[in-house]
């Protein structure tokens, strides 16, 4: 299963669009980018995942590049309570979801 | 989203005792289920891949005697640390994911609330 990369931490107002980037230059072909966050003391949470189109739902949306090296996470309107640690995971739908570090992001009243 | 329950929330136990955690999927039925264990600020680390009526599998450097793990229904996998010592006190997470073909395919996990277990 391919590595990411994230930034260890960002901060982000409230009410503005969070970016969390994710860089995944080994990705293949049969690999998919799962976004997953992990609140404070609590289980992780499912967010969205995709092979190579943009997705959308009700949480956020993923754009992933062409090359599919790279992927961006879109909160559109940030509050207090997305505070929390995102992982981006790639791995084909055989594998097993291996956590990295993920980006602590921190939104400020 | 699909609900994965998992009990006890928090258990303390003496040195040398066995603690068992349970991890329940309400409202699907999970053909795969997976435990993690979490350190203070660290990442949640892999532990053991449980197939309903199969043994486990576990990750290089898990002891399989001594975390238990038993996965006897499509519904149900247990988590027992058997000896419990202090360095084994973590944050212990559960999840489960479906071969269904409904909307809760797509190998999505859903994970437990975790279980804080601090040993005395």
């Amino acid at each position: 299963d391919a590595k990411t990369t994230q930034p260890p931490s960002m901060d982000c107002a409230e009410g503005r669009a969070a970016n969390l980037p994710c860089n995944h230059s080994t990705i293949s072909g049969n690999e998919y980018v799962y976004w997953y966050r992990q609140i404070h003391s609590q289980g992780p949470q499912y967010i969205i995942h995709g092979l190579k189109n943009n997705e959308t739902n009700e949480m956020a949306s993923l754009i992933i590049t062409e090359d599919r090296k790279s992927s961006t996470l879109i909160l559109p309107h940030a509050t207090l309570r997305d505070t929390a640690v995102y992982y981006c995971i790639v791995y084909n739908q055989g594998g097993k979801l291996i956590f990295g570090q993920g980006t602590e992001l921190s939104v400020k009243p | 989203g699909a609900v994965v329950s998992q009990h006890p929330s928090r258990v303390i136990c003496k040195s040398g005792t066995s603690v068992k955690i349970e991890c329940r999927s309400l409202d699907f039925q999970a053909t795969t289920m997976f435990w993690y264990r979490q350190f203070p600020k660290q990442s949640l680390m892999l532990m053991a891949t449980s197939n309903e009526g199969s043994k486990a599998t576990y990750e290089q450097g898990v002891e399989k005697d001594k975390f238990l793990i038993n996965h006897a229904s499509l519904t149900l996998s247990t988590l027992t640390v058997t000896s419990a010592h202090p360095e084994d006190s973590s944050f212990y997470i559960c999840s489960a994911k479906t071969a269904g073909l409904a909307v809760l395919a797509k190998n999505i996990q859903y994970f437990g609330a975790g279980t804080r277990l601090s040993v005395l």
